[in-house]
């Protein structure tokens, strides 16, 4: 069974960077095939897709944040890190990962429950 | 970058209606679509991929059809439980993109 969790701060100041974290178990990025990718959603908006990162590095940004995004992952510890640059209070947002497999089937089947970011002073 | 448009932005329906949202795509996307269901303070749950693919576990009354730049999702019959806003995803080509969703409510 597949599952992801996302961690880091619930509280960034203002151009800070954020460092979130996606701790997942079920499939592995070490083989063939697959990624995990993330996404927001600010309160009260429509999701938005930030960035995704295959199991060979492949990876693939949203235009509109790309020299802010980073996004990696360590193999050995089943986890994707995504840190985006100079915070603002319109990041704040619920941040998720999300499970990218290898055919249409199995892309964004499966979500962490989400982790709510707030940008203020 | 492609956009995804949603239709309506919000609708009031009885239950039992059938209901019917539309999503159109600004380019060709083929049926890299995928449909998500949302209720307040929960995770997105998706219903339909590959445009027309019922995903597992969700019951028949949703459907899902279209090619190209058009699709659709329909509720047969609509439950309590499907109040909830609807996202459509294009992931065809980068960036991926989301339309600005459908918003069910109760009539």
């Amino acid at each position: 069974q597949i599952t992801l969790k996302e961690s880091g701060p619930t509280l960034v100041k203002p151009t800070q960077t954020l460092t979130l974290t996606c701790t997942f178990s079920g499939f592995s990025l070490s083989t063939s095939g697959g990624g995990v990718g993330w996404l927001r959603q600010p309160p009260g908006k429509a999701l938005e897709w930030l960035a995704l990162i295959y199991w060979n590095d492949e990876n693939h940004h949203s235009p509109s944040l790309k020299s802010r995004l980073t996004i990696t992952k360590d193999t050995s510890k089943n986890q994707v890190v995504l840190t985006m640059s100079n915070m603002d209070p319109v990041d704040t947002a619920t941040y998720y990962c999300v499970h990218i497999g290898t055919t249409m089937a199995t892309n964004f089947d499966y979500w962490g429950q989400g982790t709510l970011v707030t940008v203020s002073s | 970058d492609i956009q995804m448009t949603q239709s309506p932005s919000a609708m009031s329906a009885s239950v039992g209606d059938r209901v019917t949202m539309t999503c159109r795509a600004s380019q060709d996307i083929s049926n890299y679509l995928a449909w998500f269901q949302q209720k307040p303070g929960k995770v997105p749950k998706r219903l339909i991929y590959g445009a027309s693919s019922l995903q597992s576990g969700v019951p028949s009354r949703f459907s899902g059809s279209g090619s190209g730049t058009e699709f659709t999702l329909t509720i047969s019959s609509l439950q309590p439980e499907d109040f909830a806003t609807y996202y459509c995803l294009q992931h065809n080509s980068y960036p991926l993109t989301f339309g600005g969703g459908t918003k069910v409510e109760i009539k």
